[in-house]
Parts: structure tokens; sequence; C-alpha cells
């Protein structure tokens, strides 16, 4: 049984730059939300994808932009990168309407913004 | 506006001490999630434990468990006989349920358990 995915693992960009994310999740789950943990914080919420649509956002600029495909894997793009976006990026897939809230992560992509 | 302290911030404990860590919540609903996880240095998050608002049904699961209690809105982690390999960064997170959740998460600033042989 395959576990959530994610690429790359590692990411160096530049201020202003873009960075593209990408996320398969778990078999059988069809639900994916990315969450950005800064060092020494826990994770915050950026925003989910079901039926490949954001149906849900937490406080996170435009700049934060994502898409889920056909296939449910999911992408997080971040244009007009600052140094403060430096982060491990998580996704975390669930299944919708099973009757269960779990999220399962992946090892989540570690960006640095230089 | 959902909330989840975790007031240690590390702890650290020689091999085979028992150890707890701490998690208060706060929500406004009355149906919700409650979870831990713990993060290695490769820094997935593993899934550890859901309690759901209505199950205050203590458990045990092998060294692990856990003590809900809805009364002080907490949500304590036990290792028993902990091991180097618990070492780790643990995070309790809530999720609340219906209306326009749809099962974000929520999570403490996590606590650093560091384990000594």
């Amino acid at each position: 049984d395959a576990g959530v995915t994610q690429s790359p693992t590692h990411l160096i960009k530049t201020r202003g730059q873009q960075v593209t994310l990408r996320c398969s999740p778990k078999s059988g789950h069809d639900t994916v939300s990315w969450y950005q943990q800064a060092l020494g914080q826990g994770p915050q919420f950026i925003f989910q994808y079901y039926e490949e649509e954001e149906r849900q956002r937490g406080n996170f600029p435009d700049r934060f932009s994502g898409h889920q495909f056909p296939n449910y894997s999911s992408e997080l793009n971040v244009n007009a990168l600052l140094l403060g976006d430096s982060a491990l990026y998580l996704c975390a897939s669930r299944l919708t309407g099973a009757g269960t809230d779990t999220q399962y992560f992946g090892p989540g992509t570690r960006l640095t913004v230089l | 506006a959902q909330k989840v302290t975790q007031a240690q911030t590390e702890i650290s404990v020689v091999e085979k001490e028992d150890v707890t860590l701490d998690c208060v919540y706060e929500t406004r609903d009355t149906t919700y999630y409650l979870f831990w996880y713990k993060q290695p240095p490769s820094g997935e998050l593993v899934f550890l434990i859901r309690r759901n608002s209505f199950d205050e049904q203590n458990e045990i699961s092998g060294r692990y468990s856990w003590n809900f209690q809805k009364s002080t809105s907490s949500f304590n982690f036990t290792i028993t006989a902990s091991q180097v390999v618990d070492s780790a960064v643990y995070f309790c997170a809530l999720s609340e349920d219906g209306g326009t959740s749809y099962g974000k998460l929520t999570f403490g600033q996590g606590t650093i358990l560091t384990v000594h042989p």
C-alpha cells in the first residue's frame, strides 16, 4: 500500500523565483491538503483540494496556489518567493466521507529561499 | 477559533523512564477529533492515534497510552519505558467536524523529546 509521496525532497531557490511542489496521495485517498512548517514550529494549513477544486484555505497569500489532477495528485505553486517561504512543505491525504478524519503525511519538501 | 497548546517545549529523559506529553485544546465545536503525530529527524509526520470527542475511553497500545479528558480539554500522551528511538518531535493536533472544516488540522507547537541512553 503506497503511502503519500512528495517531490522533490529538497529545493533551493532565490527570492522572486517561482516553485512547484508535487504530491501523490495515499492509495484510495481523494483529498489532499498542504501544510507549511517553519523551523521549530508546528505545521500551518495552507489549503485543501477535493474534486479538483480548492475546498478550504488557510491564512496564506495568493502567491500560494495549487491544483489537483483527476488522479488526485496535487501541486503547490508559490510565486515571487520570499526568504520567509523557506520551510518544510508537507502534503497530507485522506478519504473524504469515510467516517474517519485521519490525514496521512508525506515526507515533505524542504524549500530553501536564498 | 481552534487552538492547541503544548506547554512543554522540550523534555529530556533517560532510557526506560516514563514520559508524559501534555496537550490542551480549545474549540467551540461539540464534535471534533484529536491526534498525536510523531516527527522524527527525517521530517515525515507519523500518525500515532486519533480520538473523537465522543470517545473518552483511554487506551493503551504497547508502550503508548493516552488520557483524554473533555472536562479539562486535555489529551495527554504517555510513553512507558522510553527508548532512544522515541526521540522525536511530538505534535498534538485538532480538527473540527462538520460545516466547512473539512478536516483542517490545527497543530500545537510541538514537544521535542530526547531520550538518552
